[in-house]
């Protein structure tokens, strides 16, 4: 059973787009939900992230948006440049109990291309 | 700062063989967490471990896989007798405290089965 569901799995951007990449989440104990860019080769690297508390947060050219009744948040990339050419993945995670680790449930990811 | 260092980067094995995957945590950092990606798919949870401690281990298959985090030296994911299913690329994290806030991942290693 996939808890985060992410579309599109690929999607081709002229330079100085915007790219746009949707999530969807069932579990209402989710309480974080981050962003995640992985280069070929390479691990995944925190890109930006958010708490239920808040329907968007903005840092540079990356914006999330939260929609808490429709249990959706999304990513968006404003003037998209070639270099943001890699694989996003969203991301969710329960809000930290005794009962409950630390793991995060991930997306099937998105391949971003930036074609200049 | 270098980082979460996984080793190797590659490893081939054939089927039946061991597999042995490290991972050093950030310095300062006694939490670590494995996860595997498999091709096409997003990362997928395995296990949590403290030194000396396994926290959780819900996602970890039942047979042939274990993990550690001895008091000194590395983590190490450990596949035993691996089968073609277990080619995948592993990624350890690390994070300095009991958090779920935005751990740092390794480069993984990508283990090849034949």
């Amino acid at each position: 059973q996939q808890q985060v569901k992410q579309s599109p799995q690929s999607l081709i951007v002229q330079k100085g787009g915007i790219s746009i990449i949707n999530c969807a989440y069932e579990n209402t104990a989710f309480d974080y939900f981050p962003w995640y860019q992985q280069f070929p080769g390479k691990g995944p690297a925190l890109l930006i992230a958010i708490r239920p508390d808040v329907s968007e947060k903005k840092e540079g050219r990356f914006t999330i948006s939260f929609n808490k009744s429709a249990k959706q948040f999304s990513l968006h990339i404003m003037d998209s440049q070639p270099g943001d050419s890699a694989t996003y993945f969203c991301a969710a995670s329960l809000a930290k109990t005794s009962n409950t680790g630390n793991q995060f449930y991930f997306g099937t990811g998105t391949s971003l291309t930036v074609i200049p | 700062n270098a980082g979460v260092m996984q080793n190797p980067r590659h490893l081939v094995r054939r089927r039946g063989q061991e597999a042995r995957l490290r991972c050093s945590p950030m310095k300062g950092h006694s939490h670590v967490y494995w996860y595997r990606q498999l091709p096409e798919e997003g990362l997928k949870f395995m296990v949590y471990l403290q030194k000396e401690n396994i926290i959780d281990e819900s996602g970890m298959p039942k047979e042939r896989f274990s993990a550690e985090f001895p008091k000194e030296g590395p983590s190490i994911l450990r596949i035993q007798q691996v089968v073609r299913g277990d080619s995948a690329a592993y990624f350890c994290a690390s994070s300095p405290r009991d958090t779920n806030y935005g751990y740092t991942f390794g480069s993984g290693t990508r283990l090849t089965v034949v």
